[in-house]
């Protein structure tokens, strides 16, 4: 079935950097571009960017220009989303999700930690 | 604080309707018809529900309906189930600098 599957929880130290994947199956990634959603603790969703799987063009939420790169190997049918100089603000459970006006399938989410 | 502003919590009793409210400016809910809705059980990945305001993806039931008046979009569930039970989102495009805005969710209690 089409499904999107994410990398496993991360912990990372202030400053640091960290990359989630996102493997979809039962479908081709350049059929349909990606999202990355965000869901601090206690808080609600959050849009971080878009990537078309296609030709890897971006878009990304204003305030994470410069620190968020979202990038694709459709050799692999993986997207992938990288965030630096991570803070405590960045520890959230990231999801991406397919589609470009909405979103019809989710990957399960990632738990990244940022702590000292 | 959210681009788009939902009510903290509904609730009602199996069998009732409810309705969420998702209230934005003339720069997003009020300017585009891309406006959806997510169900979100904690820990689950959300699941589609609405897109495009009003239409409704195969598989999800027709007792939920999504509808839009002016800077106000709005999801109606009728005929409550237990399993409707989550927090809902809504979500519209709102143009080429801001992209997407999310609601800052509702929760639902089925009583």
């Amino acid at each position: 079935q089409v499904q999107l599957v994410q990398s496993g929880a991360e912990v990372k130290k202030p400053g640091a950097s960290v990359k989630v994947s996102c493997k979809a199956s039962g479908y081709t990634l350049t059929s349909s571009g990606i999202s990355w959603v965000r869901q601090a603790p206690g808080q609600g969703l959050e849009w971080m960017g878009w990537i078309s799987t296609y030709n890897g063009n971006t878009n990304y939420a204003q305030n994470l220009q410069g620190r968020v790169t979202m990038t694709t190997d459709t050799s692999a049918n993986t997207a992938y989303m990288e965030l630096r100089s991570l803070t405590s603000a960045d520890t959230a459970i990231y999801y991406c999700a397919r589609g470009g006006t909405y979103w019809d399938v989710w990957g399960q989410g990632t738990t990244v930690t940022v702590s000292s | 604080q959210s681009a788009l502003t939902q009510p903290r919590s509904v609730s009602g009793s199996p069998g009732q309707s409810v309705t969420i409210s998702c209230t934005g400016t003339s720069n997003d809910v009020g300017a585009y018809n891309y406006v959806s809705w997510y169900q979100h059980h904690p820990g689950k990945a959300p699941k589609f529900m609405i897109y495009d305001v009003t239409k409704r993806p195969s598989g999800v039931p027709d007792r939920f309906s999504g509808s839009k008046s002016g800077n106000t979009a709005s999801l109606t569930i009728s005929g409550l189930q237990p399993e409707d039970e989550a927090d809902y989102y809504c979500c519209s495009y709102a143009g080429s600098y801001t992209f997407w805005v999310f609601g800052g969710g509702t929760k639902l209690t089925v009583l």
